[in-house]
């Protein structure tokens, strides 16, 4: 069964900190993973996406990694600010699967304290 | 020159009645989606919709249907409303079929009272 894993379930820290996202995954055939944040009120948008091929990419402050071997990847954020804060989702689709062939982690939220 | 629009924000009624929400997106995108997130902030897809081609969750009751008037619109229509189906709905769209990154709309919060 394909499975999304998202570790912690919530995390706080302080404003101007780094802080690491986990990811795990049992999803196969793959074929992206991707990192979404959702701000409260709002709807999910994406900030990375990772192919087989990828190991580290950045946009940002934000730095995604992924071992396609043992099936993690991680959301690292530095510098944290309080825009920050907001849920964080995994998603990972799978080759071949249509619209339906994603499957969703149940998102990390992260609090930023001044 | 938002996206993914839909309506209304918020949406609070009776159990039994019948209600719809509405999604439009400018993007000329071919695929929209449904998504149901729970209280516990996790999504779960209801329906995906492209070209005329529905795929529906199985999960999902058949109180819940989606009308495509358009490729640019995929609005939903909920019957006889249970108190379960309280939750915030969004509407997303991707470029094509195979097209895995959604734009989300900022999403529909139903309360059944």
């Amino acid at each position: 069964k394909n499975q999304v894993e998202q570790s912690p379930q919530s995390l706080i820290i302080l404003e101007g900190k780094n802080c690491t996202l986990q990811c795990n995954y049992t999803v196969s055939p793959f074929s992206n993973l991707r990192w979404y944040k959702q701000d409260t009120g709002r709807g999910p948008v994406s900030l990375t996406i990772m192919t087989f091929s990828e190991n580290t990419k950045s946009n940002g402050r934000y730095t995604a990694t992924l071992d396609a071997d043992t099936k993690q990847s991680s959301l690292h954020i530095t510098a944290s600010q309080l825009s920050d804060s907001a849920s964080y989702i995994c998603v990972v689709s799978y080759s071949g699967g249509g619209a339906d062939g994603l499957t969703f982690g149940k998102g990390t939220h992260l609090i930023i304290q001044p | 020159d938002t996206a993914v629009s839909q309506t209304p924000k918020y949406l609070v009624t009776q159990m039994g009645n019948d209600k719809s929400i509405k999604c439009e997106q400018n993007l000329g995108h071919d695929t929209m989606y449904w998504y149901k997130q729970d209280s516990k902030k996790f999504l779960k897809i209801m329906f995906s919709y492209n070209n005329k081609e529905l795929i529906i969750n199985e999960t999902v009751p058949n109180r819940f249907s989606p009308k495509s008037p358009d490729k640019a619109h995929l609005n939903l229509h909920i019957n006889s409303l249970e108190l379960g189906d309280s939750a915030v709905y969004f509407c997303a769209s991707s470029q094509d079929w195979g097209g895995r990154k959604l734009f989300f709309g900022s999403g529909t919060q139903l309360s059944v009272l």
